[in-house]
């Protein structure tokens, strides 16, 4: 069985400074990785997700990904945040071909201004 | 994009009562949709998978006679709590895949907040 592990449970960020939420995954078959955000009192909300190809997935907002399958990670970056970004990130896992998800614990970026 | 609503999404109900929770695929049809239950701090746990015309699939430990599924048409599906308790006190969220099956997206509703006092 799949496994998702977000080891941040909040991250503190300047404005406009650069941020790196980790995602690491554990799966016996090949996977599809997708991180979802979830501004307050609203539903989550596609950032970008990682099927095949190239391993570098760009996202909406000024967000991507790198898939690195031997670290067997999945981490979101942004090289600017705004105070709008300011919401939970959550990273999910599906086993290929499933539409099952499975969610890590979220990370709460918080942007100080 | 597609929108999925969900409600209520604040409800409070008292010990032994049952509560319906309604999740809505509003402009796209669903024939599948998906129910998850999160935790204070954790992530969503996934409670079972709703399918338009047969019964509910349930994930391993999720009671199926407690958690009532029931998908009656392609853009509704619900979810009764039956006789509840403070710990079914939780926040539970509903998903339905996109229209694209080659897309692997899927969208959420917005989650109903369940108050058991």
């Amino acid at each position: 069985a799949q496994s998702v592990t977000q080891l941040d449970s909040q991250v503190p960020v300047f404005e406009e400074a650069p941020v790196e939420l980790r995602c690491n995954y554990s799966s016996s078959v090949s996977v599809y990785l997708f991180w979802y955000v979830q501004y307050p009192n609203q539903g989550l909300q596609l950032l970008l997700k990682y099927l095949s190809g190239s391993t570098l997935v760009k996202g909406i907002n000024g967000f991507e990904a790198e898939f690195n399958k031997s670290q067997t990670s999945f981490h979101l970056r942004k090289p600017s945040v705004h105070i709008s970004d300011t919401a939970e990130y959550f990273c999910a896992v599906s086993e290929g071909g499933n539409e099952k998800l499975t969610f890590g614990t979220g990370t709460r970026l918080t942007i100080i201004p | 994009g597609a929108v999925v609503s969900q409600h209520p999404s604040r409800v409070i109900c008292k010990s032994g009562t049952s509560v319906k929770i309604e999740c809505r695929s509003l402009d796209f049809q669903a024939t599948t949709m998906f129910w998850y239950r999160q935790f204070p701090k954790q992530s969503l746990m996934l409670m079972a998978t709703s399918n338009e015309g047969s019964k509910a699939t349930y994930e391993q430990g999720v009671e199926k006679d407690k958690f009532l599924i029931n998908h009656a048409s392609l853009t509704l599906s619900t979810l009764t709590v039956t006789s509840a308790h403070p710990e079914d006190s939780s926040f539970y969220i509903c998903s339905a895949p996109g229209l694209l099956s080659s897309s692997y997206e899927q969208y959420f509703g917005p989650g109903t907040r369940l108050t058991v006092t």
